[in-house]
């Protein structure tokens, strides 16, 4: 695709419900990351993944987090029994390999309420 | 533990005016430094710097990386409007699979 999609772009969720976010990465890009930013916040890394696999887990702040990526394509990152911390915006970026330039997809902005 | 600090945290100017963002890192395992413009939500790139004192340059924004005092500056004349967004400086390291963000610095720039 011409630029990173995510869906939705926009999600509101009560507390204690599973929420699933999507990100479309640029086609061709075989690195993949999420990334979470809390309001006035720099962006916190969450998980990388280098194709399907996911060698860095190290960002997932509790284990109600989890992502997947299959096909080398589209990821998606859940969240179980949300919690009103987890309100952010949750980026997704793509790059052609490990250490190439990261382009960014408009975000989804969770709030849990 | 890396870290990226960027300063000012805020900042207003008048159109027209020059501004120079700065950002500080650490040095252990650096490989290179990014920049990203942020408005709304989605972070746009701008410039990857890895070599000292070569000036990236796209037309009034231009940035410089100084590899002795490990800091970067961007630089932002004859300000419009439309660059009002957050600038965010990224430090990319060796052995971290992702960047390391600062947290930005909000330019506002007043008509």
């Amino acid at each position: 695709g011409a630029g990173v999609s995510q869906s939705p772009s926009n999600k509101v969720t009560e507390k204690g419900k599973d929420v699933e976010l999507r990100c479309d990465p640029i086609s061709g890009h075989t690195a993949l990351y999420w990334y979470r930013q809390s309001l006035g916040q720099g962006l916190e890394f969450l998980i990388y993944f280098q194709g399907n696999s996911a060698p860095d887990k190290s960002g997932l702040p509790s284990d109600r987090f989890s992502a997947e990526r299959t096909g080398g394509s589209v990821s998606t990152l859940t969240i179980q029994r949300t919690q009103q911390e987890d309100s952010a915006v949750y980026l997704c970026a793509s790059s052609l390999g490990r250490g190439d330039i990261q382009y960014f997809g408009a975000g989804t902005r969770l709030s849990v309420l | 533990e890396d870290k990226v600090v960027q300063s000012p945290l805020s900042l207003v100017v008048h159109e027209g005016d020059t501004v120079t963002l700065n950002c500080s890192y650490e040095v252990t395992n650096f490989r290179s430094l990014l920049w990203y413009k942020q408005e709304k939500k989605a972070p746009t790139f701008l410039f990857m710097l890895t070599s000292s004192g070569i000036e990236k340059k796209s037309g009034r924004l231009s940035s410089i990386l100084d590899k002795k005092e490990l800091f970067s500056i961007l630089n932002i004349t004859a300000t419009q409007t439309g660059d009002s967004a957050v600038y965010l400086c990224a430090g990319d390291y060796t052995g971290r699979r992702a960047l390391t963000f600062g947290s930005g610095t909000r330019l506002q720039v007043q008509p």
